[in-house]
């Protein structure tokens, strides 16, 4: 069946780079997400990434795709107090999201 | 352009009692899915609506409804609450209906039965 996993935390201090990484299991999946959740709030669309794509950068965000291991990753670069929330990968099954647990990101001064 | 709005904010409901959560899609989208996303968990898919039309369905029972109208705006009828139903519960909107359209999700509704 489908599945979407990521690791739990990741703890980073202010201006390091933080990666958050994600398996999937659905081959067939188009587009894959990357959405952030700030505590008490909805879900803000962060990027995303097409399958035929390895990488997409943009501005601060570069996301990795190893569609032959069904791996996706976020880099954040120089990783900011207000990134701390939780980040969700999560794939497209014909028109129905697909969420992992979550990744909470705690970011040290 | 005015995002994906949801309310109320927060409800607090008993066991056996009904609920209504209300939803407006972003400006020129026509799809609107909802998800339940319980604490400490990602969201689950609940059900889809393209054009006024169930358009998938999630693993819920049936006491979980939905209608859409003709401006595209939602709501999600949960009848028979029970305390496993505490919840955030987010609406997405997207463009076309497509299979692969990117979903905005509005601020969510925190309800809470007990």
């Amino acid at each position: 069946g489908e599945d979407v996993e990521q690791s739990l935390f990741l703890s980073v201090r202010e201006g390091d780079s933080s990666v958050i990484n994600c398996t999937y299991t659905d081959s067939s999946s188009t587009y894959l997400y990357w959405y952030k959740q700030e505590p008490g709030a909805g879900l803000q669309l962060l990027t995303y990434i097409f399958s035929n794509m390895d990488m997409k950068q943009d501005q601060r965000l570069t996301v990795l795709l190893n569609k032959k291991d069904k791996h996706l990753s976020l880099r954040i670069a120089d990783t900011q107090t207000g990134d701390s929330a939780i980040y969700f990968c999560a794939e497209n099954d014909k028109g129905k999201l697909i969420f992992g647990q979550g990744t909470e990101l705690s970011v040290k001064p | 352009e005015t995002g994906v709005t949801q309310s109320p904010t927060h409800l607090i409901k008993t066991r056996g009692q009904q609920v209504t959560l209300r939803c407006s899609s972003q400006s020129g989208h026509n799809t609107v899915s909802w998800y339940q996303q319980a604490l400490g968990q990602g969201p689950q898919f609940i059900f889809q609506y393209y054009r006024e039309e169930e358009n998938g369905r999630g693993n819920f029972p049936p006491r979980f409804s939905g209608l859409q109208f003709p401006n595209y705006s939602s709501e999600l009828n949960v009848n028979a609450l029970e305390l496993d139903d505490s919840a955030l519960y987010l609406c997405a909107s997207s463009g076309q209906g497509g299979k692969r359209d990117t979903q905005y999700f509005g601020p969510g509704t925190r309800l809470t039965v007990l």
